[in-house]
């Protein structure tokens, strides 16, 4: 049973680039969250998605974000970054009915120069 | 705001006890989590509290309090392996989970 899939695993852009990142959920899951991880600290809530909406959105500005297709899956989009946007991209996945089961996949280290 | 407050960091002996603690603010609460990250890879799943008292899972038992708004993860014989963060996460009202800065744990032989 395949786990939260998340791609790539590293990815390097430049300052004013956009950067697009994937997640693929665990089988059975409906609910994808983004979260960010400056080295160091612990994940910070960026949105999650159900039925291909957003449900919820943390503290981050509009630059972020995403989307959820039909299969699931989820994608992030970043515009503009900045250097400050260096970190490791988690996606978790989880059951809307059930309300404790997340997984999370294992990131994605952007690395902004 | 809704800190949420564990060590920054604990070493302890192979094979000995340790006790990692998380404070938290008590309104809204809804549910804490415990995981494991080693180093570049995915936060585990520990355990999930959302009632009081001790929930026990093999070598690891997780603790809550919520009137007190505190929890804490007990890890008992311990194992080279178990060298890792530890991160506590709250659930209050909504989706999202809160996470502290993580517990860097280091086992020593």
């Amino acid at each position: 049973d395949a786990g939260v899939t998340q791609s790539p695993t590293h990815l390097i852009k430049t300052r004013g680039q956009q950067v697009t990142l994937r997640c693929s959920p665990k089988s059975g899951h409906d609910t994808v969250s983004w979260y960010q991880q400056a080295l160091g600290q612990g994940p910070q809530f960026i949105f999650q998605y159900y039925e291909e909406e957003e449900r919820q959105r943390g503290n981050f500005p509009d630059r972020f974000s995403g989307h959820q297709f039909p299969n699931y899956s989820s994608e992030l989009n970043v515009n503009a970054l900045l250097l400050g946007d260096s970190a490791l991209y988690l996606c978790a996945s989880s059951l809307l009915a059930v309300g404790y089961g997340y997984t999370f996949g294992s990131g994605t280290r952007l690395t902004v120069v | 705001g809704q800190n949420i407050d564990q060590p920054t960091e604990m070493t302890a002996t192979e094979g000995a006890i340790v006790q990692i603690n998380c404070t938290y603010q008590t309104s809204g609460f809804n549910g804490l989590f415990w995981y494991q990250q080693h180093a570049g890879e995915a936060p585990t799943f520990l355990s999930y509290n959302v009632l009081d008292g001790l929930e026990e899972k093999g070598r690891f038992s997780s603790f809550l309090s919520r009137s007190k708004g505190y929890s804490y993860l007990l890890l008992k014989e311990l194992q080279m392996k178990d060298s890792a963060s530890y991160l506590c996460a709250v659930r209050f009202s909504g989706y999202a989970l809160n996470f502290g800065k993580g517990t860097s744990l280091l086992v020593t032989p």
